[in-house]
């Protein structure tokens, strides 16, 4: 079961667009659109922030976004405020026998 | 609104094992699949496994395989995770999340601190 790979940190300071990426494989985010981003605050629970590569659950600021090319998604935050200050975790569906991995995580610092 | 409420931190010996559960509100139980994730300290998330809350096949990651077991009680809109013959490397924050179409975690408890020590 292979993860996939995220940059450790990101950095932008408030009003900054950063993106963050997710690189897979042809059998994961190269394979299927349901590549998802989760927010995370240490010791609160993940949030789904994007899944489907590109769609916003009702509540997330439109200030997020995804997108993917090839065997890698990505996730944007444009106008970047204290609040996004988290961890993201990409997560992509596998097929049947792989069935979940997520990325290492990438921890956003908001300057 | 829809809650997925877990049990409390647990210490166990290595060799051990431990039952965390889940229980679900706020939604039809037997409608969406229930997943079980966990991080170790400076890891990344890790899928351990999987429920199909309605018809109770599970599956699990072949890390895990043989040492893990997925259950549920829709009677008590519960599920469970056990994980046996632990080691120190087990220790680690285990969530509930719950899939929903497609293959998407929308709903996350609030985790539960297992700690392996001798």
């Amino acid at each position: 079961q292979s993860a996939l790979t995220q940059p450790p940190s990101a950095s932008g300071s408030p009003g900054q667009s950063v993106t963050i990426s997710c690189t897979g494989t042809s059998s994961d985010v190269g394979r299927y659109d349901y590549v998802s981003w989760y927010q995370h605050h240490p010791g609160k629970a993940p949030r789904l922030m994007i899944y489907e590569v590109t769609m916003r659950p009702s509540g997330v600021p439109d200030r997020f976004s995804g997108s993917k090319s090839g065997n890698t998604a990505s996730l944007t935050v444009s106008g970047l405020q204290a609040e996004d200050e988290a961890d993201y975790h990409c997560s992509a569906y596998a097929g049947n026998n792989n069935f979940r991995v997520f990325g290492g995580g990438t921890k956003l610092t908001v300057l | 609104q829809v809650q997925l409420v877990q049990s409390g931190a647990e210490v166990k010996k290595p060799g051990a094992s431990v039952k965390v559960s889940c229980k679900a509100s706020g939604y039809t139980f037997t409608n969406y699949p229930l997943h079980w994730v966990r991080q170790a300290p400076g890891q990344r998330l890790e899928w351990v496994g999987w429920i199909n809350v309605g018809n109770d096949n599970t599956r699990y990651s072949e890390k895990f395989q043989g040492r893990v077991t997925i259950t549920r009680d829709t009677s008590a809109s519960t599920a469970y995770m056990e994980l046996s013959s632990l080691r120190s490397e087990d220790t680690a924050v285990y969530y509930c999340t719950r899939e929903d179409w497609p293959y998407q975690f929308d709903q996350w408890g609030q985790g539960t601190l297992v700690t392996v020590s001798s």
